[in-house]
This record gives structure tokens, C-alpha cells and sequence, in this order.
């Protein structure tokens, strides 16, 4: 069965403490990875989609890595700004639908 | 650029009455149409999909219903709503044919039933 699973389920940090936020899946034939911000009472916005092991994105003070299991959202220096839950989806080959993660909620402290 | 448009931004309606929400996307033609369920800190549940107008996939039995009168333009409707229908109800929207099909969200409905 396909599966995504988002870990931690929140994560507090201080401003400027780099960490990373984890999805790990089970898909049969990845056809891409998503990742996506969504604020309190707002649509998901999306931030990265990778296609394949080894492929890195970078955008601000996030970059997005992926294996053949997971990937990482690595966030370098957060500021109260980037306080968020972060949303990772995949879509396999054989698929249109998305297959969504629960979420991150990352809060960061000034 | 392409934008997302979903109105009413929140609703409170009693059970047992009818919902309708509607969702409309500018700058792009024959989007694939997608609408979402969000439950408070679980992942985004699919509704319904449409590739193209009067094209509906329903992925989960209820009560609701989808209808896509012109190419972006898109529906969520039912007769009668249940408390269990409270949510945020989301609207998104994918290019055809793209190798990984990504999706843009819209602002979203908070739909309360009393």
C-alpha cells in the first residue's frame, strides 16, 4: 500500500537552529515528491517537486533532498517567518492521486 | 500568471441544508480540477477530480457532490449537509499531461455545521 509519513509531528526550534523535518514513503514507482507550506486557515503553497534519488532543491532558507525512501526538508537559520506545517505528498507512475503525509507544524521561536 | 479563486472564505449552515462552494481558476486552460477535504492535523483528503468539463471522479461515497460547468470553473455541492461535513475544503488545480502533476492550492472554504 502506498504510504507517506511525516516525522516529527511538530518541532520547535530557536531562531537561527537549523534542523530538518523527515517524509518517508512507500510508493510503487515514484513519479514525483511534493513538498508544500500551509499557514493557519490558508491553502497548501507549494515549495518544491523532486523526481528522483539524488535531486536537491534549494529555495531561500530551505532545501529539499531524496532517496529512494525519503527526503528531507532542511531548513538553515529559520526565522519566526518560516513558522508553518509543512506538507509532503507523493504521486506514483501508476497513479494520478497525490498520496499527502499528515504534516510537520514548525514553530519557531524569536 | 494562473490564480485560484474560492468563495465563500467561511460558512456556517445548519444540517440538513444544502452547500454549495465554487472555485474558479484564471490563466491557464483545461486545468485538471481537484477538491480537498482537511480534517484539523491529518493529511489533505481527495473528493473529487476532473480532467476536463462534465468530467466528475468521485473518490469517496458520501453525500457530496462535483460539477464542472464550464473548463475553470468548478463545483462542490450536496442536498443535505451532516455535522461529519464540517472541514476546510480546499481547490486546486494541475496543468494536463505534466510529468509530475503539480498542484496549486486556492485560499480554501471553512465550512462549519451546526
Amino acid at each position: 500500500e502506498d504510504q507517506v509519513t511525516q516525522s516529527p509531528e511538530a518541532l520547535r526550534l530557536q531562531e537561527g537552529e537549523s534542523s530538518s523535518l523527515n517524509c518517508s514513503y512507500t510508493v510503487s514507482g515514484l513519479r514525483g515528491l511534493f513538498w508544500y507550506r500551509q499557514d493557519p486557515g490558508k491553502g497548501p503553497e507549494f515549495l518544491f517537486t523532486l523526481y528522483s534519488a539524488g535531486e536537491e532543491k534549494e529555495k531561500e532558507r530551505l532545501k529539499a533532498t531524496l532517496t529512494k525512501k525519503e527526503s528531507f526538508l532542511h531548513i538553515t537559520a529559520p526565522k519566526p517567518e518560516d513558522s508553518a506545517t509543512y506538507l509532503c505528498a507523493v504521486q506514483a507512475n501508476s497513479n494520478y492521486q497525490l498520496i499527502w503525509g499528515a504534516g510537520t507544524k514548525l514553530i519557531i521561536k524569536p | 500568471s494562473q490564480t485560484i479563486h474560492q468563495w465563500p472564505a467561511t460558512l456556517v449552515q445548519p444540517v440538513g441544508s444544502p452547500l454549495s462552494l465554487e472555485c474558479t481558476v484564471e490563466g491557464t486552460s483545461n486545468p485538471n480540477l481537484y477538491w480537498y477535504r482537511q480534517a484539523a492535523g491529518r493529511g489533505l483528503q481527495l473528493l473529487f477530480y476532473s480532467v476536463g468539463i462534465g468530467q466528475i471522479s468521485s473518490e469517496v461515497p458520501q453525500n457530496l457532490s462535483a460539477s464542472r460547468p464550464q473548463d475553470r470553473q468548478f463545483i462542490l455541492s450536496s442536498k443535505k449537509l451532516l455535522l461529519s461535513d464540517s472541514g476546510f475544503y480546499l481547490c486546486a488545480w494541475s496543468g494536463a499531461g505534466g510529468v509530475a502533476d503539480t498542484q496549486y492550492f486556492g485560499p480554501g472554504t471553512r465550512l462549519t455545521v451546526l
